[in-house]
C-alpha cells in the first residue's frame, strides 16, 4: 500500500459526460501528479500541483482540468468525454521539494475510466 | 525523441533464476534520477528502486538491483531469485525537469515479465 488513495476505482460513463476523479496524497506529501495510461499512448504525465498551486502541465487536454485543495487532496475533472479518454488514470504524490531532488513519486491504485 | 527505451516487450524467466530488464535513457541534464516501477495485472504502480545520476554505487533493494552504466546511459533492472509473483509489467522512468523548476516522470513502454514455474 503506497499510502496514496484514489476514488473511484472504476468508472463507466457515456460520451459527452463529465466525471471527477479524486486523489488523496500520502501524509506529508505536498505534490500531486496526475498520469494517464492508455494502450496507444502509454503512461503520460498530465499535470502537477504543489501545495495547492499548479506547477507543471503535460499532455493535458483543454477538456481536462485539475485542482488541489487546502487539505492537499486533488481532483481531476474530465468533461465532454470521448471514447479515446478511456484509460487508467493515476495519481502520484511526493514530498515535492522544488528543484532537483531525490523525490520519489508514489502512485495510487488508479481509476479505470471506461467511456461508452 | 524517445527519452526512455525499453527494447524488450516481453521476457520469460524460470522461477528462482535471475533476470535483467533493459532500460536506456537520453538526457543532457547532468542531474537526473531513474526509477523502476512494477505494474501487476491488478493495475497498481509499485515503486521498486531509484538511482540518482550522482550516486556512486548501484542501487539495491532486496532482490532488486540496478545496473547503472552512466557512460552507456543504461539503467538495467536485475531481479534475483525470480518468484511467480514477479510476473508483471515493469516500467523504467526518468525524472525530467519541467518549466517552473518542477519535475515529472517520463516512462518507457514497459517490459512484460513472465516467471515460469
Amino acid at each position: 500500500d503506497s499510502g496514496v488513495t484514489q476514488t473511484p476505482k472504476h468508472l463507466i460513463t457515456a460520451t459527452g459526460q463529465r466525471v471527477t476523479l479524486r486523489c488523496s496524497p500520502r501524509s506529508g506529501d505536498l505534490s500531486v501528479y496526475w498520469y494517464q495510461q492508455s494502450l496507444d499512448q502509454g503512461l503520460q504525465f498530465l499535470i502537477q500541483y504543489y501545495n495547492g498551486e499548479e506547477r507543471a502541465k503535460g499532455n493535458i487536454l483543454e477538456r481536462f482540468s485539475a485542482q488541489q485543495f487546502p487539505d492537499l487532496h486533488s481532483e481531476l475533472n474530465l468533461s465532454s468525454l470521448e471514447l479515446g479518454d478511456s484509460a487508467l488514470y493515476f495519481c502520484a504524490s511526493s514530498v515535492g521539494e522544488l528543484g532537483p531532488s531525490t523525490d520519489t513519486q508514489y502512485f495510487g491504485p488508479g481509476t479505470r475510466l471506461t467511456v461508452l | 525523441a524517445q527519452k526512455i527505451t525499453q527494447t524488450q516487450p516481453g521476457m520469460f524467466v524460470q522461477e528462482k533464476e535471475a533476470v535483467t530488464l533493459d532500460c536506456t535513457y537520453d538526457t543532457s541534464d547532468p542531474s537526473y534520477g531513474l526509477f523502476w516501477y512494477k505494474q501487476p495485472s491488478s493495475g497498481e504502480m509499485i515503486f521498486l528502486i531509484y538511482q540518482g545520476s550522482y550516486d556512486q554505487q548501484n542501487a539495491t533493494e532486496g532482490r532488486y538491483s540496478l545496473n547503472f552504466q552512466k557512460a552507456r546511459k543504461s539503467a538495467n533492472l536485475v531481479i534475483s531469485a525470480s518468484q511467480l509473483g514477479d510476473s508483471a509489467m515493469y516500467f523504467c522512468a526518468m525524472r525530467e525537469a519541467t518549466q517552473g523548476g518542477s519535475e515529472k516522470l517520463v516512462f518507457g513502454k514497459g517490459t512484460k515479465l513472465t516467471v515460469n514455474p
